[in-house]
């Protein structure tokens, strides 16, 4: 199976918007609605942030929204700060009954 | 608040089995569904390796399922991973999850242990 295709990097000031895609296949995003994104700072293990393509899980920022269209699902990060600075990963279910994870997006804050 | 620990031995010589163990702290491993393993080579992403369900079965990476094999110990609250005839591509640091929902398989992540493969 083959990863998701993210954006190696993405940019922003402080206060802007910032949109984040990962394109799948119609068989897996394009078919389930069970895409899930992750925050990881260095060091750190991965956090999750959004769950079924837009179900923000408690203690998860409002800032953080995702969304999805045909094959491609997205997380946007709303007045980005300098925390967010890390990089986010989408996952996805599989026709295959199976899990893949996006290449990930380094995100930096400017 | 159910806690994940990753344990095992951080250097293994190439051709032999990685061997890691998952322990459930703070709940029962029996009350979550799905228990998974995820890899992150040193750099670069995150890579699903399978998934063990509280009843024993298990689902695994295409690309790693003739050398995976995961079980799950109700008594001793953990599950663990097997990785047989590794290689320098199996470095990585290897999480354990824990869902948090249905088709939510990584809602909760230990904090991952580094095994490199050399000799």
């Amino acid at each position: 199976q083959s990863a998701l295709t993210q954006p190696a990097s993405v940019s922003g000031s402080p206060g802007q918007s910032i949109t984040i895609s990962c394109t799948g296949t119609s068989n897996d995003i394009g078919t389930y609605n069970y895409v899930s994104w992750f925050q990881q700072h260095p060091g750190s293990a991965p956090k999750l942030l959004i769950s079924a393509v837009s179900d923000r899980p408690s203690g998860v920022s409002y800032r953080f929204s995702g969304s999805k269209s045909a094959n491609t699902a997205s997380l946007t990060i709303s007045g980005l700060q300098a925390e967010d600075e890390a990089d986010y990963y989408c996952s996805s279910y599989t026709s295959s009954r199976t899990y893949v994870f996006g290449t990930g997006t380094k995100v930096t804050v400017l | 608040q159910v806690q994940l620990q990753e344990s095992g031995p951080g250097l293994v010589k190439p051709s032999e089995t990685l061997s890691l163990t998952c322990d459930v702290s703070g709940g029962s491993i029996t009350i979550t569904n799905y228990w998974s393993w995820v890899r992150q080579p040193p750099g670069k992403g995150l890579e699903w390796i399978g998934e063990i369900s509280h009843n024993g079965f298990a689902n695994y990476n295409p690309s790693l399922k003739s050398r995976v094999a995961m079980s799950l110990d109700t008594f001793k609250n953990q599950f663990s991973l097997n990785l047989t005839s590794v290689t320098a591509a199996d470095t990585a640091i290897y999480y354990c999850t824990r869902e948090s929902g249905a088709y939510v398989p990584f809602g909760h992540w230990g904090q991952g242990t580094l095994v490199t493969s050399s000799s």
